[in-house]
């Protein structure tokens, strides 16, 4: 069954806490991504990342970064979070080529 | 670099109605497109993917029209039912931007009783 899992669901962090965001994928997919969404919105491209420390920043990547040190695991870090930060995250991957993209349940993130 | 417009934002049709949403893309290399449908609180499921040699492509209870020479990408929901009631994305990729999917904004999709 193909999937990609985000761990945790929720999390609620204080301002200035370290937050790391999980996402695992069983496809071997090379591609994968972290978005965010907020309320109404759409998604925005934090970072892609190709393959194992292949990491490029997307349009926002401003406070975050990422690491990817097994073709399965992507993590997100927010060192330092902050309010503007509260959001749903979502991960996804895709094999690459003109596929299309799998998405994982996203973590609602909230920053007090 | 390809932009994508999704219109309109929110839309509000009853039971049994249609329901159109476009989105017009601008790079014409564009070959991939996708539609994605986001029920509240979910996360993003595909709805249908559309390769650019396909002017039409019919799912269940929808059409997914391709006008290249306008480039616009348009999703018609016929006969709408409690069920449709979503956020709507549209993607789309070229392979000389890495086929990375750049997004529509998306439409929310109400449909009332």
């Amino acid at each position: 069954d193909m999937k990609v899992t985000q761990m945790p669901r929720y999390l609620i962090k204080r301002m200035g806490e370290n937050v790391l965001l999980e996402c695992g994928q069983d496809m071997s997919h090379e591609t994968m991504y972290w978005y965010r969404q907020d309320p109404g919105l759409g998604l925005q491209l934090i970072y892609i990342s190709y393959d194992v420390d292949s990491n490029s920043e997307g349009d926002i990547p401003k406070g975050y970064r990422v690491s990817r040190k097994k073709r399965e695991h992507f993590s997100l870090i927010l060192d330092s979070a902050k309010t503007n930060q509260t959001s749903v995250y979502f991960c996804a991957s895709t094999p690459g080529g003109p596929t299309e993209v799998f998405f994982g349940k996203g973590t609602r993130l909230t920053v007090v | 670099g390809e932009q994508v417009e999704q219109r309109p934002p929110h839309l509000s049709v009853r039971e049994g109605d249609s329901a159109v949403i476009t989105c017009t893309y601008t790079d014409p290399n564009s070959y991939y497109f996708f539609w994605y449908k986001q029920e509240p609180g979910a996360s993003l499921q595909l709805l249908m993917k559309v390769f650019s040699s396909t002017e039409i492509n019919e799912g269940q209870g929808f059409t997914v029209l391709l006008n290249k020479k306008d480039k616009q990408l348009s999703l018609n929901l016929t006969a709408a039912h409690p069920g449709d009631s979503a956020v709507y994305f549209c993607a789309v990729s070229a392979m000389d931007s890495n086929y990375q999917l750049i997004w529509g904004s998306g439409t929310k999709l109400i449909i009332k009783p």
